[in-house]
C-alpha cells in the first residue's frame, strides 16, 4: 500500500457525461500528479500540483481540469466524455517535487 | 520537449540476468526513475539516479550516464514474478519538475 488513495476504483459512464476522480496523497506529501494510461499504453502526464498551485501541465485536454485543495487532496474533472477517454487514471504524490512519486491504485474509467 | 525511448518487449529466462535500456533527450534533467508495473496495477518505485554511476538495491541495479542520456535497469536472478512492465521516467526541472514516462518495456520471464 503506497498510502495514496484514489476513489472510485471503477467508474462506468456514458458519452457526454462529466465525472470527478478524487485523490488523497500520502500524509505530508505536497505534490500531486495525474496520469492517464490507455490500454497497453504508457503513462501520459496530465498535470501536477504543488501545495495547492499548478506546477506543470502536460497534454491535458481542455475538457479536463484539476485542482488541489487546502487539505492537499486533489480532484480531476473530466467533462464531455468520449469513448477514447476510457483509461486508467493514476494519481501520484511526493513530499516535494524532486523526490520519487508514489502511485495510487488508479481509477478505471469506462465510457460507453 | 522530452523524448524517452525503451524497447517495447523483452524475454528472459528464470534465474538469468536482463538489462533494460533507456535513452532520453531532455533539457533541465533532474533525475531518472525506474518503476515496475504489473498489468492493471499501480507503478511501484524501484530506483532513482541523479548522478552518474550505478545504484544497487538487492537484485535490481540502475545505471546512469548523463552525458550520453542513457540509463539501464539490471535485474539479476530473475524470478517469474518479475514479469511486468518496467517504466523509465525523467524529471525535468525546466517544467516544474514534471515527471515524464517512457512507453515501458514489457518483460516476460520464462521457466
Amino acid at each position: 500500500d503506497s498510502g495514496v488513495t484514489q476513489t472510485p476504483k471503477h467508474l462506468i459512464t456514458a458519452t457526454g457525461q462529466r465525472v470527478t476522480l478524487r485523490c488523497s496523497p500520502r500524509s505530508g506529501d505536497l505534490s500531486v500528479y495525474w496520469y492517464q494510461q490507455s490500454l497497453d499504453q504508457g503513462l501520459q502526464f496530465l498535470i501536477q500540483y504543488y501545495n495547492g498551485e499548478e506546477r506543470a501541465k502536460g497534454n491535458i485536454l481542455e475538457r479536463f481540469s484539476a485542482q488541489q485543495f487546502p487539505d492537499l487532496h486533489s480532484e480531476l474533472n473530466l467533462s464531455s466524455l468520449e469513448l477514447g477517454d476510457s483509461a486508467l487514471y493514476f494519481c501520484a504524490s511526493s513530499p516535494t517535487g524532486t523526490s520519487e512519486a508514489f502511485f495510487g491504485q488508479g481509477t478505471r474509467l469506462t465510457v460507453v | 520537449g522530452q523524448n524517452i525511448d525503451q524497447p517495447t518487449e523483452m524475454t528472459a529466462t528464470e534465474g538469468a540476468i536482463v538489462q533494460i535500456n533507456c535513452t532520453y533527450q531532455t533539457s533541465g534533467f533532474n533525475g531518472l526513475f525506474w518503476y515496475q508495473q504489473h498489468a492493471g496495477e499501480a507503478p511501484t518505485f524501484l530506483s532513482y539516479n541523479v548522478l552518474d554511476g550505478l545504484e544497487e538495491k538487492g537484485r535490481f541495479s540502475s545505471f546512469l550516464s548523463r552525458s550520453k542520456g542513457y540509463s539501464y535497469l539490471l535485474l539479476k536472478e530473475l524470478q517469474m514474478k518479475d514479469s511486468a512492465s518496467y517504466l523509465c521516467a525523467v524529471r525535468n526541472d525546466n517544467a516544474g519538475n514534471m515527471l515524464t514516462f517512457g512507453g515501458g518495456t514489457r518483460l516476460m520471464v520464462k521457466p
